[in-house]
């Protein structure tokens, strides 16, 4: 069963910075590209940053590029997302997610971690 | 970037009906590129079609997905007290971009 636990969301002041993490299980994580999605409370979802396979590759929303870094340790299993320069907008359940072999959709999401940006 | 466009914004229905949820494209997108996802308060979003109109593992088959080009639709034949919930589309485009439309709210009238 695939799995993806995502933690390290939380309070932050405005300029702040956090790192989430995403723990997956259930399937070869070295194989996939994987993503961070986010919904801002009552809003819909923003795609927010990509990692390939292999960590070689990198994409970045327009809105978050410069600020934040996704990176990957296939040893173990996990993705992360560094954020830095956080601002009152970056508020939002952050999903780590599974893209699907094709890469064209995304077939698996976690539970979501809510980072919470304000003074 | 291309732009997904979901209509309507909210659909009020009664558990039995046929909802049809339409997501329409500023530029033509691949039938392969295109995905629908539901999401219940509190919950992840999931996947419920692929390439347009491939049903995700587990999904009942009155969920169905259609249209090309710029217009597609996402239509539940018959609806269940669970399928009420917020419906997202979304793209996959140039330089591994990936889009979502603004969501439709179906709600129990």
């Amino acid at each position: 069963e695939v799995q993806l636990v995502e933690s390290g969301g939380g309070l932050v002041q405005p300029g702040g910075s956090l790192r989430l993490s995403c723990s997956a299980s259930g399937f070869t994580f070295s194989s996939y590209a994987m993503h961070w999605v986010r919904q801002a409370p009552g809003k819909g979802l923003e795609y927010v940053s990509a990692i390939s396979s292999n960590g070689g590759s990198t994409y970045y929303a327009d809105s978050v590029k410069g600020r934040f870094t996704i990176s990957r340790d296939n040893s173990k299993n996990t993705l992360y997302l560094q954020m830095s320069s956080l601002r009152a907008e970056d508020t939002a359940v952050y999903y780590c997610v599974k893209t699907a072999f094709s890469g064209y959709y995304f077939d698996y999401w976690g539970q979501g971690t809510l980072v919470t940006v304000s003074s | 970037e291309i732009v997904l466009t979901q209509s309507p914004g909210t659909l009020s229905l009664s558990p039995g009906e046929r909802a049809t949820l339409s997501c329409r494209a500023s530029q033509s997108v691949s039938s392969s590129y295109l995905a629908w996802y539901q999401q219940k308060p509190g919950q992840a979003p999931r996947l419920l079609i692929y390439g347009a109109s491939s049903r995700a593992t587990g999904i009942p088959d009155r969920f169905s997905g259609s249209g090309s080009g710029t217009d597609f639709t996402l239509t539940i034949s018959r609806l269940e007290p669970e399928d009420f919930a917020v419906y997202y589309c979304q793209q996959y485009g140039s330089s591994r971009m990936y889009t979502f439309g603004q969501g439709t709210k179906l709600e129990i009238k």
